[in-house]
């Protein structure tokens, strides 16, 4: 059975601080990470690491995989109240077609 | 580019009844997959098509059921509905799930009561 922990489950924060969350797995045959943001709507696409210690930037976001120790951590920097959301990691494997996701990290961020 | 499109957005249902949700993926996308979403379970996977095939299924009961169209149109079925099928139903497309990113529609929200 596929495990992916994320952590913490949840924080608040203040706007220009900076955030880390954390997603660790156990899955056989692994293949990629990928990234998620949910407001009250859909998911949306943030990162995809398939390799170790390339790090993903996009903005003020950013990504890393370490498939050694089998965990990717997802920063965000001067964080702004729209950054509020869960932020949900989720994995696939190279033999089949799901993701397996973990519960998610709440990220509040106050003005 | 047109996002993926879910239909209905919102639906309430009576214990009993059915449902059928429906998908279109992205254009030039092939493969479809159907997750369920509540409070309690969070995002658990319900099943995946890729050229009207059935490639994987999670574990849900057999009242869930899905198909594929050549159009790479997905509807997913819900028989015999329970209070407890009440969730927020995606569906994602991407190429090929192997490898590519999967997106996500914007869900339907289905309440049973």
């Amino acid at each position: 059975e596929d495990k992916v922990v994320q952590s913490p489950l949840s924080l608040v924060v203040h706007e220009g601080d900076t955030v880390t969350l954390n997603c660790s797995y156990e899955v056989t045959n692994f293949r990629s990470l990928l990234w998620y943001k949910q407001e009250k709507k859909a998911p949306t696409f943030l990162f995809m690491l398939t390799s170790s210690g390339i790090e993903k930037k996009s903005g003020r976001l950013s990504s890393i995989l370490d498939k050694k120790e089998l965990f990717s951590i997802l920063n965000i920097t001067a964080t702004q109240t729209g950054d509020s959301a869960v932020y949900l990691c989720a994995v696939t494997r190279s033999n089949d077609y799901k993701l397996s996701f973990g519960a998610g990290t709440t990220v509040t961020v106050r003005a | 580019k047109a996002g993926v499109t879910q239909t209905p957005r919102y639906l309430i249902k009576t214990r009993g009844q059915q449902v059928t949700l429906s998908c279109s993926p992205i254009s030039g996308h092939r493969s479809v997959s159907w997750y369920q979403q509540t409070p309690g379970q969070g995002l658990q996977f319900l099943f995946e098509y890729f050229s009207e095939t059935q490639r994987n299924k999670g574990n849900f009961p057999g009242r869930f059921s899905g198909r594929q169209f050549s159009n790479s149109r997905s509807e997913m079925n819900v028989s015999t509905l329970e209070l407890g099928d009440s969730a927020l139903y995606l569906c994602a497309s991407s190429h090929d799930s192997h490898g590519n990113t999967i997106y996500f529609g914007e869900g339907s929200w289905l309440t049973v009561v």
